[in-house]
């Protein structure tokens, strides 16, 4: 069964570090999203991906994120100066559309610890 | 702006027993609604979903209907197994995004 897959599993860095964390979506679907979860708290919505451009985003997603599909299978998420309250569990997601008709495949997450 | 309010947790329960978490839900226009679920140090997957009004949501035993005259859709299971013992989020979308509540965590024991 086709699956979303991310790298790393597990990210530590030192604040102020750039770190790219990196998602495979499955292949044939369309829509890409990052979530993140701070540690026991709710997930939360990062930014939407459709047609090589972010279609929406939120307001934690500032000027410090980027996102970007530098090929047919990749889809990543950069952050450029990471601060502690980045750590969070971060999860990638697809979709075959963009209406919620069809699910959002989940991937594993990568936890990202900001030191 | 759409917003999901989920039962707080833990919930704690015997094996076999029944189980209910509530959710309701606050959107503008009809979105589609989706129960997740999170087990120990995996990722999230999706438990059921529900897209227009009066469906009713079923797999591995837990079943929800999309409410809307009560704007909930809260997820119920006849006789939790150890094996169900996960964060369980409620979630919706209306056009791309998903909205989580809070999640619920489940504690099943032997």
């Amino acid at each position: 069964e086709p699956e979303v897959t991310q790298t790393p599993s597990h990210q530590v860095t030192q604040m102020g570090q750039e770190v790219i964390l990196r998602c495979v979506p499955i292949s044939n679907h369309l829509y890409f999203y990052w979530y993140r979860q701070i540690l026991g708290q709710k997930v939360e919505f990062l930014v939407s991906f459709y047609n090589n451009e972010i279609s929406e985003k939120s307001e934690i997603f500032d000027d410090q994120f980027s996102v970007e599909r530098p090929d047919g299978s990749n889809f990543t998420l950069k952050i450029r100066s990471t601060k502690l309250e980045d750590s969070a569990m971060y999860f990638c997601a697809s979709s075959l559309d963009r209406e919620g008709y069809n699910e959002q495949f989940f991937g594993p997450g990568t936890r990202l610890t900001v030191l | 702006g759409n917003s999901v309010t989920q039962m707080e947790g833990p919930v704690t329960l015997s094996e076999e027993a029944f189980l209910t978490i509530n959710c309701t839900y606050t959107a503008t226009g009809y979105p589609s609604l989706f129960w997740y679920v999170q087990y120990p140090g995996e990722g999230l997957q999706l438990l059921l979903k529900a897209t227009k009004a009066d469906d009713k949501g079923s797999n591995k035993g837990f079943e929800a209907t999309y409410r809307k005259e009560t704007t909930s859709f809260h997820l119920e299971k006849g006789s939790v197994q150890v094996s169900d013992s996960a964060v369980y989020f409620c979630a919706l979308t209306g056009f791309q995004k998903l909205v989580f509540g809070t999640g619920t965590r489940l504690l099943v024991s032997p």
